[in-house]
C-alpha cells in the first residue's frame, strides 16, 4: 500500500549548521509533497511544498528537492537557528487531501 | 484572517461514550480534512470533505464518521470509544476546488483521552 518512510527520526545540529531530512515515497502516483513543522501543543504548520513537475524550490533558508524516478524528496534547512527546533513532517499525496504523512524527524538545534 | 478553529481543545471520555468534534476551516476554504496523530501511528488520513461531500476515505472502522455543514464546518464523531481512540484529533482546510489541491491548513487540534 501506499507508504512514506522518513530518515533520520532525530535529527541533533549545531546552530549555524545545515540539516537535511530525508523521505521516500511508494506510491509512483503521488504528485504532490508538503513538509510540515509541528511544534510542542501546536498543530503542523506549512513550511514548504513541492509539486511533481518541479525538481528543487527554495524558500529563504529551506528548499526542498525532488527525485521521481528515485522517489525521494528532501529538506534541507541551512544556518539552523533553535526556533528551527520541532518536529518535521513529509507528506506524500496523488492529487487529493489524503496526505500519507511519514513518521517525523525530530529536529534539535543546539545553541 | 483567522486560522483553522478547532474545539473542544481537550477532552475526556469514559469507554463507550460517543464524542463529538468540532472544525470551522478558514473563512472560504471549502475543504476539510480529518487526521488522527498517535505517537504510535504518527499522521493517518481519516476522511475529507468538500461541499458538505464525503471526497475521501481513510481506513478507519465505521465508528468514525463526519459531515460537513452548508458553511463548510466540519465535525467528526467516535462511537463507542475505545482506549486506543485517544489520540490528536487534527482538522485541515484547504482552498481548493475539486481534483487540484493545494495547501492545507492545519488547526491545533483536539487531544481526547479516554479513560
Amino acid at each position: 500500500g501506499e507508504n512514506v518512510e522518513q530518515h533520520p527520526s532525530t535529527l541533533s545540529v549545531q546552530e549555524g549548521d545545515s540539516a537535511v531530512i530525508k523521505c521516500t515515497y511508494s506510491d509512483s502516483a503521488s504528485n504532490y509533497f508538503p513538509w510540515y513543522k509541528q511544534e510542542l501543543g501546536k498543530g503542523p504548520q506549512l513550511i514548504i511544498d513541492i509539486r511533481s513537475n518541479v525538481g528543487e524550490k527554495k524558500d529563504q533558508r529551506i528548499a526542498v528537492t525532488l527525485n521521481k524516478t528515485a522517489k525521494h524528496f528532501s529538506l534541507h534547512i541551512t544556518e539552523t537557528q533553535p526556533e528551527d527546533s520541532a518536529v518535521y513532517f513529509c507528506a506524500a499525496s496523488e492529487g487529493t487531501y489524503k496526505y500519507i504523512f511519514g513518521t517525523g524527524t525530530r529536529l534539535k538545534v543546539l545553541a | 484572517k483567522a486560522g483553522v478553529t478547532q474545539t473542544p481543545r481537550y477532552l475526556i471520555k469514559t469507554r463507550g461514550q460517543q464524542v463529538t468534534l468540532s472544525c470551522s476551516p478558514i473563512s472560504g476554504h471549502r475543504s476539510v480534512s480529518w487526521y488522527q496523530q498517535t505517537p504510535g501511528q504518527g499522521l493517518q488520513f481519516l476522511f475529507e470533505y468538500f461541499s458538505e461531500t464525503q471526497r475521501n476515505k481513510g481506513n478507519f472502522p465505521g465508528r468514525f464518521s463526519g459531515r460537513q455543514f452548508s458553511n463548510s464546518r466540519s465535525e467528526m464523531n467516535v462511537s463507542t470509544l475505545e482506549l486506543g481512540d485517544s489520540a490528536l484529533y487534527l482538522c485541515a482546510s484547504s482552498p481548493t476546488g475539486p481534483q487540484t489541491n493545494t495547501e492545507a491548513f492545519f488547526g491545533q487540534g483536539t487531544r481526547l483521552t479516554v479513560v
